[in-house]
């Protein structure tokens, strides 16, 4: 089965613009994780979607913001951006509850430049 | 809270020994443990999980680890490493009753031919 799709895979923007990232779970999943990774900080949450509802959120300021649509496709946006956003975004899907949800499938991510 | 610790940025080890990266955790109740491989530029690719019963957990390149509840601690190792092992590593752990995963910083392993 088709893998975690996360688009684009890159993406340059300038200070101030905002910005919008997609993920699509593998067939089955119904949730949908961010991270953002940076070399200083490591793999930082910053929320989990499931079932179209924010279940759970990391500590990011209210500019990073995200939805989840009934596909269980999902959607991060970032406004007012600023130079410490780049980053690479990663996506992970998991079946979000019961037997079997152990873990997480990851995409390959998106790499936000901020300049 | 639950929390994951890589206490070595990063392990060199020569081609054909063994290795080993660390991982400690702190989390209530019996966790989920998992190992993840990180190459440049890509996503995390999932390498093994501990959920319940042997404590020494197989998984996929030759890679183990054992869980060792008394020391809170889920150690990587493989026996003879390989130049294309040379990868960041991370380690995570999962409340059994909380969906959110944490992980660790990660650890750099540098395989040296």
């Amino acid at each position: 089965k088709a893998g975690v799709t996360q688009t684009p895979r890159y993406l340059i923007k300038t200070r101030g613009q905002q910005v919008t990232l997609s993920c699509s779970p593998i067939s089955g999943h119904r949730s949908v994780s961010w991270y953002q990774q940076t070399p200083g900080q490591g793999l930082q949450f910053l929320f989990e979607y499931f079932s179209e509802t924010q279940r759970n959120k990391g500590n990011f300021p209210g500019r990073f913001s995200g939805r989840q649509f009934s596909n269980s496709r999902s959607e991060m946006n970032v406004s007012t951006l600023e130079l410490g956003d780049s980053a690479l975004y990663l996506c992970a899907s998991s079946s979000g509850q019961g037997r079997g949800n152990y873990g997480y499938t990851f995409g390959s991510g998106t790499r936000l430049t901020v300049v | 809270a639950q929390s994951v610790a890589q206490p070595e940025d990063q392990v060199n080890v020569a081609e054909g020994n063994p290795l080993t990266v660390k991982c400690t955790y702190s989390v209530s109740g019996n966790p989920y443990l998992f190992w993840y491989v990180q190459y440049p530029n890509r996503g995390l690719q999932f390498l093994l999980k501990y959920i319940t019963g042997d404590n020494l957990v197989k998984g996929s390149y030759g890679f183990e680890a054992e869980f060792n509840k008394s020391q809170t601690s889920f150690h990587l190792k493989k026996p003879s490493a390989l130049v294309s092992d040379s990868a960041l590593y991370f380690c995570a752990v999962r409340d059994r009753g909380y969906q959110k995963v944490t992980f660790g910083t990660g650890t750099k392993l540098q395989v040296i031919p």
